[in-house]
């Protein structure tokens, strides 16, 4: 347990669904992030959501929304997505600044494959 | 070329061999990640470190922030550190972003 909660686990959705990823820390921390893991590519920043600053990677398509009601809380909502958006999305948190800043802490990431 | 990159890209040792791993950047940084990925999925935060040496264990990691290298080594190797691990930095004025390398597959056979 790291104290990141990840759910569902595993998805399967087709091209028209609509969906949503769930994660929750239970850490006090004040940073909350989505990442992408593609096969054979290296881990993508998708969102940031801190006290500071919101930073969404421009890359990342329309058809994915990020939400962050509060501290603990982060979703990405998923709407008409593509086969090739099929991969494991990572959630992490961390805590920051000041000392201790910076330690990343992930869940154990959602499978996602889109039919 | 990415910015940061990890050699070997995949490392077999036999138990109870040293093993280690590279990590060279191209950017300036404030710090540097050494993560751990199991099959499964889940990471697992290793060492975060701007400077010198940090020992956890049988894990050692190392930085030279002039010559931009990073290593991660692990001493008396287990078949349970078979795992993907991963060096990711953070570029200097951005707190939150993090750049990864493409990780290094590691098999310790027993």
């Amino acid at each position: 347990e790291t104290g990141v909660t990840q759910t569902p686990r595993h998805l399967v959705m087709g091209m028209t669904n609509k969906k949503s990823l769930k994660c929750e820390q239970h850490l006090g921390h004040n940073a909350m992030y989505w990442y992408k893991q593609s096969a054979k590519k290296p881990l993508e920043l998708m969102f940031v959501y801190s006290l500071e600053e919101r930073v969404e990677n421009n890359s990342v398509p329309s058809r994915f929304s990020p939400e962050c009601p509060n501290s603990s809380h982060l979703f990405l909502h998923l709407h008409t997505l593509q086969p090739e958006d099929s991969a494991l999305y990572l959630c992490a948190s961390s805590q920051g600044p000041g000392r201790g800043a910076g330690e990343l802490f992930f869940g154990e990431g959602s499978r996602l494959t889109v039919l | 070329k990415n910015e940061v990159e990890q050699s070997p890209q995949n490392l077999t040792a036999q138990e109870g061999e040293f093993i280690t791993i590279n990590c060279s950047y191209s950017v300036g940084i404030s710090a540097l990640h050494w993560l751990q990925q199991h099959p499964g999925g889940g990471i697992v935060s290793l060492f975060m470190l701007s400077s010198g040496k940090k020992k956890h264990g049988r894990l050692i990691a190392t930085i030279n922030i002039q010559e931009k290298h990073s290593s991660l080594h692990i001493t008396a190797s287990h078949p349970r550190d078979s795992a993907v691990y991963i060096c990711a930095v953070i570029r200097s004025g951005s707190a939150r972003q993090l750049t990864f390398g493409s990780g290094t597959q590691l098999t310790v056979l027993p």
